[in-house]
């Protein structure tokens, strides 16, 4: 099956602006989706398809994608926005339909 | 309101079998596709499990293959997942999400905890 790679880990300075990336070979045939994951707490949904946010997500969160890299930007980072944040897509292999990201930690310091 | 609610989880030996149930409610169950996600403890998520809106197509992942069953019953709204042979590295919290074509799983449920303890 495919992998998608995150960084394990990022900081950023209260309102400023931090860009989480995600590689993978199954991201120059799919979109990525994003999800931001708080301790104790289900994925949410932050980003889909092209740069769509779901109903309620701040548009403070927005992405791109670029070849086999897939990126979530989130502009003016609040203190709200620290958590795991995962990367998803369609699996090109073709034997298993998804694939996550490995996940980053994001800081808001 | 779209709300996926697990249970069935809890603490079982080595070799031995859990069956998870994923109860849906606010949205037409039959027409979506429908993912199995775990989680280990301090780990990130791995797909487990897929399902399509039919139960015609489905698929594991290989960690799981041949030992966990996933199956719907679109007339009670229910998503399943059975799991035999349960190792210890199978412990993680068990989320069922709903699958859209664009989004991906875009609604999760709140999660169950398996834990394979001897």
């Amino acid at each position: 099956s495919s992998e998608l790679t995150q960084d394990p880990a990022v900081s950023v300075a209260l309102g400023q602006t931090v860009r989480i990336t995600c590689q993978g070979d199954s991201l120059r045939s799919y979109y990525a989706s994003w999800y931001q994951q708080k301790p104790g707490q289900a994925p949410v949904l932050v980003i889909y398809g092209k740069n769509n946010r779901p109903s309620g997500i701040p548009d403070r969160f927005s992405g791109s994608s670029s070849g086999n890299t897939a990126s979530l930007t989130i502009t003016g980072a609040q203190a709200e926005d620290e958590a795991d944040y995962y990367c998803n897509s369609r699996d090109s292999s073709g034997n298993h339909p998804w694939v996550f990201g490995t996940g980053t930690k994001v800081t808001v310091l | 309101e779209v709300q996926l609610v697990e249970s069935g989880g809890g603490l079982v030996q080595p070799g031995g079998s859990l069956r998870l149930s994923c109860a849906a409610s606010g949205f037409t169950f039959s027409s979506y596709e429908m993912n199995w996600v775990r989680q280990a403890p301090g780990k990130g998520l791995e797909w487990v499990s897929y399902i399509s809106s039919s139960g015609s197509t489905i698929y594991y992942a290989d960690s799981v293959k041949g030992r966990f069953t996933i199956s719907r019953d679109n007339a009670k709204n229910s998503l399943y997942l059975q799991m035999n042979s349960l190792r210890a590295e199978d412990t993680a919290v068990y989320y069922c999400a709903r699958v859209d074509r664009v989004a991906g799983s875009d609604y999760w449920g709140q999660g169950t905890l398996v834990t394979v303890s001897s």
